[in-house]
């Protein structure tokens, strides 16, 4: 069965200290891995899609990069703002998104 | 450009009584559209999906069901809420056809059971 396990589950850094998200996977055959960001009552907001392996994407201060058997979301020098759940998601079949639990990041000023 | 809405916010129901959620989508034709829940502490589970009107396919068995009655409107019901069924539900709509289409999501309806 398809898995996705992100970590670390919690992260808090300071303004401006870099770091990356994990996002690891199991599933048969990649056909597209998804990462979004949900603030607190609020729905997912679209970030990336990565197609296949080799593959890095970017926004702001977000880039995300795919190898075969995880992703990462690399954040380089965050501010407050960028204080979030970030979620990976990799798709099954033709219409399902299987989630993994998030990392709750804070940024402290 | 596409929005999509979902309301109400919040809901507070006693167990027993009925569930109508509505999500509607604006800026697009026929969309893809399904229901998740997020528990607390868990990821998003995928409930149903549509790919057009009148068509739902059913994820997990359980107290809940799903209607389209319209190309844009997807529908979220329970003829009796069980306490299981508080949690997060968010609508979401991705494109149809060709090519790996993200999914967008609305801002979610906080169900609480009593």
């Amino acid at each position: 069965e398809d898995q996705v396990t992100q970590s670390p589950e919690a992260l808090r850094l300071q303004e401006g200290e870099s770091s990356s998200l994990n996002c690891s996977y199991t599933v048969s055959g990649l056909r597209g891995l998804f990462w979004y960001r949900q603030d607190p009552g609020k729905g997912p907001e679209f970030l990336f899609t990565l197609y296949s392996a080799g593959e890095e994407k970017e926004k702001e201060r977000l880039k995300a990069t795919l190898t075969k058997k995880e992703s990462f979301l690399h954040i380089t020098a965050p501010k407050p703002e960028d204080s979030a759940t970030y979620l990976c998601a990799v798709r099954q079949g033709a219409q399902k998104l299987v989630f993994g639990q998030g990392t709750r990041l804070t940024i402290n000023p | 450009s596409q929005t999509i809405h979902q309301w109400p916010a919040t809901l507070v129901q006693p167990v027993g009584s009925p569930l109508s959620l509505e999500c509607t989508v604006e800026g697009t034709s026929n969309p893809n559209l399904y229901w998740y829940r997020q528990a607390a502490g868990r990821g998003l589970q995928l409930l149903f999906y549509s790919v057009g009107i009148g068509q739902i396919s059913s994820e997990v068995p359980q107290n809940l069901s799903a209607s389209r009655p319209q190309d844009r409107q997807f529908i979220l019901s329970s003829k009796k809420l069980l306490l299981s069924d508080s949690g997060f539900y968010l609508c979401a709509w991705s494109v149809q056809g060709i090519g790996i289409q993200p999914q967008h999501f609305g801002d979610g309806t906080r169900l609480s059971i009593l």
